[in-house]
């Protein structure tokens, strides 16, 4: 079975450009999830979808983050414009009932 | 608000010694408990979960973890350790909603690091 798949792997931008990552989540899986992982922590959840409809948005700041699921498979998350502080690894996780499978990630540097 | 506590953000452990992580949490309902690894530049791969029943659950790699709800604590054990072993560790805790599986709330991590 293939895993969650994400992508690019790696991106550098400077701040206030925008970026986009891409999530592929496991076949099947009705819930996805993105989190943030700054270095030296713990992942930090910013949004959970239920087939293409928001479940808990309440981490994301939605000033500057926008995510959007289509037709509850793939899905995008957006940073206009980017800072600093979002220097992070930005994981994709599926789930079809209770455990969170989790892609690689893309690794952003904002300079 | 639910929690999750590593107190230790390193531990060292000779190959071959047995390895004790801790791990506390803060839930307001039964938890469900997980252990994640992280290898360098990889994603976060299962070790094992609780959900209820037997306290002491097995996972993947040899690693075992033991649920104390009167403690509030949920540690990932090996008895002997390999240098492939050395990895950050997160232990996380979440729950289940009418929207699936909640979101997770992870720990800040332990790195682990083995000498020879």
């Amino acid at each position: 079975e293939a895993g969650v798949a994400q992508s690019p792997r790696y991106k550098i931008i400077e701040k206030r450009q925008s970026v986009a990552f891409w999530c592929n989540p496991i076949s099947g899986h009705a819930t996805l999830y993105w989190y943030q992982q700054i270095l030296g922590q713990g992942p930090k959840l910013l949004i959970q979808f239920q087939n293409n409809g928001v479940v808990d948005d309440s981490q994301l700041p939605k000033d500057r983050f926008s995510a959007e699921r289509l037709k509850g498979v793939d899905s995008t998350l957006k940073i206009q414009p980017a800072k600093l502080e979002d220097s992070a690894v930005y994981l994709c996780a599926s789930t079809i009932l209770d455990t969170q499978y989790f892609g690689p990630g893309t690794r952003l540097t904002v300079l | 608000a639910q929690s999750v506590t590593q107190p230790d953000i390193h531990i060292t452990v000779s190959e071959g010694a047995s390895l004790e992580l801790r791990c506390n949490y803060s839930y307001g309902a039964t938890p469900y408990l997980f252990w994640y690894v992280q290898s360098p530049g990889q994603g976060l791969q299962l070790l094992l979960k609780y959900f209820s029943g037997d306290t002491l659950v097995q996972g993947i790699k040899g690693f075992e973890a033991e649920f104390k709800r009167s403690q509030s604590s949920f540690n990932l054990r090996k008895p002997s350790v390999h240098w492939s072993d050395a990895a950050e560790y997160f232990c996380a805790v979440g729950g289940y909603s009418g929207g699936g599986a909640d979101g997770l709330t992870f720990g800040k991590g332990t790195h682990l690091i083995i000498q020879p």
